[in-house]
């Protein structure tokens, strides 16, 4: 199945600002999905990012505040933009897999202070 | 929309017992994923179920797949430390998309 490198692990910051999440993935890859893991809560899917066109996301979520880039098959980033302390999650991305159902990266712990 | 509920919302056992967790789905599933959670860190896929009936089995866990129940089990048997962690499960909708259950928090005591 498909390994997909997720960083930065964890951070931590200030409110106001931008944090960029990247996730690459070791094959090519038609679709991936990143999510929001609030604490204590389940996974909620933020949006759907395809190579080439505009990402479509969820109820609830804006390009503005979750811009996500897909610039190729292996690749993609979400910015979670003018953090609050409501921003504090889990983030994940995840591809489809196949035999293995979705595989995830391996989150990125955002607190924002 | 389809949701997923999971009883119980947490369990505490001790080491050697058996446990089962529970997925159940307001709608149809057309599949049902289990994933295990370590705290703070991503999810690592234990077991995929394609079809109503359909049961698999690693290592010391066992998933079932009940298309007419609407509903999923996860067994464990004889549980050990390595165990503990949260487990989600996920159904795959309609739209190429997976939605999850709220997850169950286990912890075995030693």
């Amino acid at each position: 199945s498909a390994v997909i490198s997720q960083k930065p692990s964890r951070d931590i910051c200030q409110r106001g600002t931008s944090l960029t999440i990247q996730c690459q993935v070791d094959s090519q890859v038609t679709m991936m999905f990143w999510y929001r893991q609030q604490p204590g809560q389940s996974l909620t899917l933020i949006a759907t990012a395809n190579q080439g066109s505009e990402a479509t996301y969820e109820s609830g979520f804006v390009i503005d505040k979750f811009p996500i880039s897909r610039p190729n098959l292996t690749f993609s980033t979400l910015t979670v933009s003018n953090m609050s302390p409501e921003d504090s999650s889990i983030y994940l991305c995840s591809v489809a897999a196949a035999r293995y159902g979705y595989t995830f990266g391996s989150g990125t712990r955002l607190t924002v202070v | 929309s389809q949701e997923l509920e999971q009883s119980p919302q947490s369990l505490i056992v001790q080491e050697g017992k058996n446990l089962t967790i529970n997925c159940t789905s307001s709608k149809t599933l057309y599949g049902l994923y289990w994933y295990k959670q370590k705290y703070g860190e991503g999810l690592i896929f234990l077991m995929m179920l394609q079809k109503g009936g359909e049961e698999k089995s690693h290592e010391k866990i066992t998933a079932k797949l009940d298309e007419k129940k609407q509903q999923s089990s996860l067994h464990i048997t004889a549980s050990q430390p390595s165990h503990a962690g949260i487990y989600l499960c996920g159904a795959p909708t309609s739209y190429d998309k997976v939605i999850f259950g709220p997850g169950t928090s286990l912890s075995v005591i030693p």
